[in-house]
């Protein structure tokens, strides 16, 4: 069975620029997150979608930060412009809602903004 | 107040050794669920484990298991024969239930990062 697929693994780009993160989560889960990770604040949740509405973005930084989910099987994270803060690792998680199931995880995108 | 602690920032072990990594939380719903995550140098987050609030027997999986204790709120993994491979961080998170709001997001701690020595 296919897990979560991220795109690109890897982002290198100048600042200013347009980043646009890709997330396609395992078929028939119903909620996915975003997460960042540094090595200074850890692992924060970014934001979520339910059924692909987006139930709590509080973790998103600042409106540079902007996350979608047109269908089930799709969602992306932007950042424009980035700032170099914003390099990190991005991972896209998804799951069921009903019962304590876990989240599975994406490899996770590395984004480094010069 | 911080839900999900993990005091030990940094273990290690004899390979072939048990090995215990602490997890302590706080919440007041009484339906919650605990989880254990693996992320190894490579980057990826991989699920090991997950004990109910409700579970009667502590959960197991493999060289893994849960060592729940509710009274005290904590949900410590046990590695057993601990082996290379498992020289990894390692999280604990919780999902709290319909009592706080029913969002079905993970609370993660700081992690512990496990070092295995042949």
């Amino acid at each position: 069975d296919a897990g979560v697929i991220q795109s690109p693994r890897h982002e290198v780009t100048e600042m200013g620029q347009e980043v646009t993160l890709r997330c396609k989560p395992i078929s028939g889960h119903n909620s996915l997150f975003w997460y960042r990770q540094t090595m200074m604040r850890g692992l924060e949740l970014l934001i979520y979608f339910n059924n692909n509405v987006p139930i709590d973005d509080s973790g998103m930084p600042e409106d540079r930060f902007s996350a979608k989910m047109p269908n089930a099987s799709f969602s992306t994270l932007k950042i424009q412009p980035s700032e170099p803060r914003d390099s990190a690792v991005y991972f896209c998680a998804s799951s069921l809602i009903e019962g304590y199931q876990p989240q599975h995880f994406g490899d996770g995108t590395r984004l480094s903004i010069l | 107040a911080q839900k999900i602690t993990q005091t030990q920032p940094g273990m290690f072990v004899q390979e072939k050794e048990a090995v215990t990594l602490d997890c302590t939380y706080d919440t007041s719903d009484p339906s919650y669920g605990l989880f254990w995550y693996k992320q190894p140098s490579s980057g990826e987050m991989i699920f090991l484990i997950y004990q109910g609030s409700y579970d009667q027997q502590n959960a197991t999986e493999g060289r893994y298991s849960l060592n729940f204790q509710k009274a005290r709120k904590s949900a410590n993994l046990v590695i057993s024969a601990s082996q290379l491979g498992d020289s990894a961080m390692y999280f604990c998170a919780m999902r709290e239930g319909a009592f706080s709001g029913g969002y079905n997001k993970l609370i993660f701690g700081a992690g512990t990062r496990l070092a295995v020595h042949p």
